[in-house]
């Protein structure tokens, strides 16, 4: 089992309806996660963290954690084609005391105009 | 504020040669990592230093080596490149803050090995 884990998609919604990109991991003892962005030949870029469980809200976007279900979501509000990347959900696994963080391989957002 | 520059942007090498990639923050960071990043595999870490003066190996590390020549740089070197290492490489730094963080990336390495 992946430790971090996301569908490829490609996800494709329509321009102004909600996307819904889903994340689950594997270990238990987990305690912070990231949502990061990727534009096509680009570097990743950090759009939201969350540590505690229940919703974190910023602009149009809202992470929301469930530790006991061990997902971790990001909800995208009226999508639009420039949020059409990838994204990619990141983990800070327990144990040690380094910053490292294991990567999910990546969901991709298609936004259709 | 330039944040994590990588050098060189692209590369190709021919099989067997050897090659280093340059990473440098300017964010007083104290942790700094090497990533590569494949179709299908996502981003997996080749080796991370969580400080000066140390450095650890991280999912991916045969093939490759690294020094932390001091708090701001982080380099990684292909002693013998195989084309298995074609690959698009990612630096990155980050700092502890009131328990939550991200990671700063640079802008990517392109290496083909042909």
């Amino acid at each position: 089992q992946k430790e971090v884990e996301q569908n490829s998609g490609p996800l494709s919604v329509p321009e102004g309806a909600i996307a819904s990109l889903n994340c689950t991991y594997s270990d238990r003892g987990s305690q912070s996660f990231f949502w990061y962005r990727q534009y096509s030949g680009k570097s990743p870029e950090l759009i939201m963290f969350i540590y505690s469980n229940g919703d974190k809200e910023d602009g149009r976007f809202t992470a929301q954690l469930n530790k006991a279900s061990q997902y971790v979501s990001l909800l995208i509000r009226d999508s639009q084609p420039s949020d059409s990347a990838t994204y990619l959900c990141a983990v800070k696994m327990s144990g040690g005391a380094t910053n490292k963080l294991i990567f999910g391989t990546g969901t991709l957002l298609a936004v259709q105009p | 504020n330039a944040g994590v520059t990588q050098t060189p942007k692209f590369q190709v090498l021919k099989t067997g040669q050897s090659m280093t990639l340059q990473c440098a923050q300017d964010m007083n960071h104290n942790s700094m990592y090497w990533y590569r990043q494949d179709p299908g595999m996502g981003l997996r870490l080749i080796y991370y230093s969580a400080s000066e003066g140390t450095t650890d190996k991280g999912e991916v590390p045969n093939g490759y080596n690294v020094s932390r020549l001091n708090k701001r740089e982080f380099s990684l070197r292909l002693e013998s490149a195989a084309p298995s290492q074609t690959s698009v490489y990612f630096c990155a730094s980050s700092e502890w803050d009131r328990g939550l963080y991200g990671y700063t990336f640079g802008s990517g390495t392109r290496l083909t090995v042909v």
